[in-house]
């Protein structure tokens, strides 16, 4: 199994409805987030959490909301999807005591889940 | 503001042979991190290399090599002998050093070709 699992992995739906992607882990890592990727703009942050207690909203959060169920779960939900959210979601761990004790924030992603709002 | 910035959208490289990526920074921290990952055809984000902004020597993993150089604040990957599997979408990123907050640029595709 992966280490990041992501659900749906594709997913068609109608500018207005509820949509929720879901984000499991195995690593063990308390930091999780949600990115979202579109052509020509990198990956930009969604929301970031620390641990179950403690949710951050990133650059573009604006129509999103998340949940952090448990240390290994952490949902982003569109609560009216519109066409302009259409892209590549991510999510994403890190434990930044793993690299060469560096403080190195390397993130562990998952597969993505690609949603189309028409 | 933090800001990574990848001028090439698409590079051609013969396989087996180097090809460099291009990235540059924008920070007024001095603790900070950069990072770069690919992404191949079926969408998923690979780490492949880490430079901390103290650290002395360039980054290097495997065929990656990480061209470190401060002062003009450019992270550029080195890819040596490069094979078809490299073909990908590659991504500079930078963090501050014990942070949780990664910006990427906006990616560079590469093409190796038979």
């Amino acid at each position: 199994d992966a280490d990041v699992t992501q659900t749906p992995r594709n997913r068609i739906t109608k500018t207005g409805k509820r949509i929720m992607l879901e984000c499991s882990q195995t690593k063990g890592h308390d930091r999780m987030y949600w990115y979202r990727q579109d052509p020509g703009l990198g990956l930009r942050l969604i929301y970031y959490s620390f641990d179950v207690k403690d949710i951050n909203k990133g650059e573009i959060s604006d129509g999103y909301s998340v949940s952090r169920q448990a240390q290994a779960k952490f949902s982003l939900s569109l609560e009216s999807a519109i066409p302009n959210q259409t892209a590549l979601y991510f999510c994403a761990t890190s434990d930044p005591s793993g690299l060469r004790s560096s403080g190195a924030n390397v993130l562990t992603f998952g597969a993505g889940s690609r949603l189309t709002v028409l | 503001a933090q800001k990574i910035t990848q001028t090439q959208p698409g590079m051609f490289v013969q396989e087996k042979e180097a090809v460099t990526l291009d990235c540059t920074y924008d920070t007024s921290d001095q603790s900070y991190g950069l990072f770069w990952y690919k992404q191949p055809s079926s969408g998923e984000m690979i780490f492949l290399i880490y430079q901390g902004s103290y650290d002395e020597q360039n980054a290097t993993e495997g065929r990656y090599s990480l061209n470190f150089q401060k002062a003009r604040k450019s992270a550029n990957l080195v890819i040596s002998a490069s094979q078809l599997g490299d073909s990908a979408m590659y991504f500079c990123a930078m963090s501050y050093t014990g942070g949780f907050k990664t910006i990427f640029g906006a990616g560079t595709r590469l093409f190796v070709k038979a």
